[in-house]
């Protein structure tokens, strides 16, 4: 059972905008940052948001991250079928002294 | 432009020791970055492995902290992953990953991977 809690999956229909919660505890998102990453099995995961809602280079602006409290949201807008993947948030926790991860959500792009 | 290829033994046996390298390249081992190993069991999520800096320091899972040992070769652009004494629940693909792990004046805690490798399934089977 994963420390970060997600929902197992999410659809969505091309063009539409999506969200995936993170949730969380006071020891982990409440007080550290947060990053997303996408993952197609068999590819190499890729990070999509760090600290809450920076975005790296490369990645557009219809990837998006926020937080409030212990929960993080990552947003996906215009959906396409290459969004299609894994989605795992995941920080650091300061109790446990533990990298944690959520236990991904798989978005279908209907 | 990083990237990070992981490999090793496909196959274990129980009680033995996995042993995988992570080579990395288009860029030094030796930056201001840490480098930090993640596994995917069947059907399961991610979960952080350890992590280590090039000048030696390093922080491992506490789940996995008695069988766990990380090694960086500067010489060679490359870190290692070492688990011993493997069952069956150590299947999973392993992947190895550049980190960023800084403590803010605030004491919150920036923790993110920003370069994977593709990652390299182990099977602990006899």
């Amino acid at each position: 059972q994963s420390v970060l809690t997600q929902p197992p999956s999410v659809s969505a229909a091309p063009g539409q905008k999506v969200t995936i919660s993170c949730s969380g505890s006071s020891s982990n998102i409440g007080n550290n940052y947060v990053s997303w990453y996408q993952h197609l099995p068999g590819t190499a995961p890729k990070l999509l948001i760090y600290d809450n809602n920076e975005r790296p280079s490369g990645i557009p602006d219809r990837f998006s991250g926020s937080k409030s409290g212990t929960s993080a949201t990552l947003g996906i807008t215009g959906l396409q079928t290459g969004d299609e993947a894994d989605y795992y948030c995941g920080t650091w926790d300061s109790s446990l002294r533990l990298g944690v991860f959520g236990g991904g959500t798989k978005l279908t792009v209907l | 432009q990083l990237e990070l290829q992981e490999s090793g033994p496909g196959l274990v046996k129980p009680s033995e020791t996995l042993s995988l390298t992570c080579t990395v390249s288009g860029g030094s081992i030796s930056s201001n970055y840490y480098w930090g190993w993640i596994r995917q069991s069947p059907g399961k999520g991610l979960e952080w492995i350890g992590t280590m800096y090039y000048s030696g320091s390093a922080d491992y899972n506490p789940s996995l902290k008695s069988r766990v040992t990380i090694h960086v070769d500067t010489s060679k652009n490359q870190f290692s992953l070492k688990l011993s004494s493997v069952t069956a629940v150590d299947t999973a693909v392993y992947f190895c990953a550049r980190q960023r792990w800084i403590t803010a004046y605030s004491g919150r805690v920036e923790y993110y991977f920003d370069n994977w490798g593709q990652g390299t399934l182990v099977i602990v089977s006899s």
